[in-house]
């Protein structure tokens, strides 16, 4: 049923590692976005990006980078991961900007 | 400053009963309102949209006040699988234009 794919769902890693959440939907979508969620708290948007080649950054700072080269794609990258990234990572698209579909989300620890 | 304010809870109510809880906003250039249910370590999913002159979907029914500036959710004849957290949405157009509240955690109990 899920229309938008992140990948690893889990992962555990260690300190100064670089480490790519990868997100596809199947939509055709042009918006998406990345945010992240520490467990009972809530959702801080860190990037978004209206289509391909453009991205922004969101309103919670975030070390990670994206890139969208293809509509479908929005991976996120953190060069050198640090235990303070320890988070779920929760990737969403939308046709209109108001109505979101998420990812069932990446949930990383950095030991 | 785009703020949506929830009461966090946790509401504890009886399997069966109503339940309606509040999310307030401050700007009042918002057009569009959502509420989201996301499950304990799950991803948000939309439960229904808020438009002005109220919505109904089953035993969920969503209101928008734009005078006194706050949308509600009412949950009739609540069932179990009602525990979530309700997140509260404002959008007002734009790829960013979307600031989700902290949630409101429902806990019904049999």
């Amino acid at each position: 049923e899920a229309d938008i794919y992140q990948t690893p769902r889990y992962l555990v890693i260690g300190t100064g590692k670089k480490i790519t959440l990868e997100c596809s939907q199947t939509m055709g979508h042009d918006k998406m976005y990345w945010y992240q969620q520490d467990p009972g708290m809530e959702l801080h948007l860190i990037h978004y990006s209206y289509g391909v080649n453009s991205t922004e950054k969101g309103d919670l700072s975030s070390e990670s980078t994206v890139s969208r080269i293809r509509t479908e794609h929005f991976p996120l990258t953190l060069e050198s991961a640090r235990p303070s990234h320890t988070s779920q990572y929760l990737c969403a698209s939308s046709y209109s900007g108001q109505v979101l579909t998420f990812g069932a989300g990446s949930r990383l620890t950095v030991l | 400053r785009k703020e949506v304010e929830q009461d966090p809870g946790p509401f504890n109510v009886p399997e069966g009963a109503t339940v309606a809880f509040n999310c307030t906003y401050s700007n009042s250039a918002s057009q569009s309102f959502f509420w989201y249910r996301q499950d304990c370590r799950k991803e948000p999913k939309l439960l229904m949209s808020v438009y002005s002159s109220g919505n109904e979907d089953g035993r969920f029914t969503a209101q928008l006040n734009r005078a006194s500036q706050y949308i509600s959710l009412l949950i009739r004849d609540s069932k179990l699988s009602d525990s979530a957290t309700y997140l509260c949405v404002q959008a007002w157009g734009g790829a960013d234009g979307l600031t989700f509240g902290k949630g409101t955690h429902l806990i019904i109990q049999p």
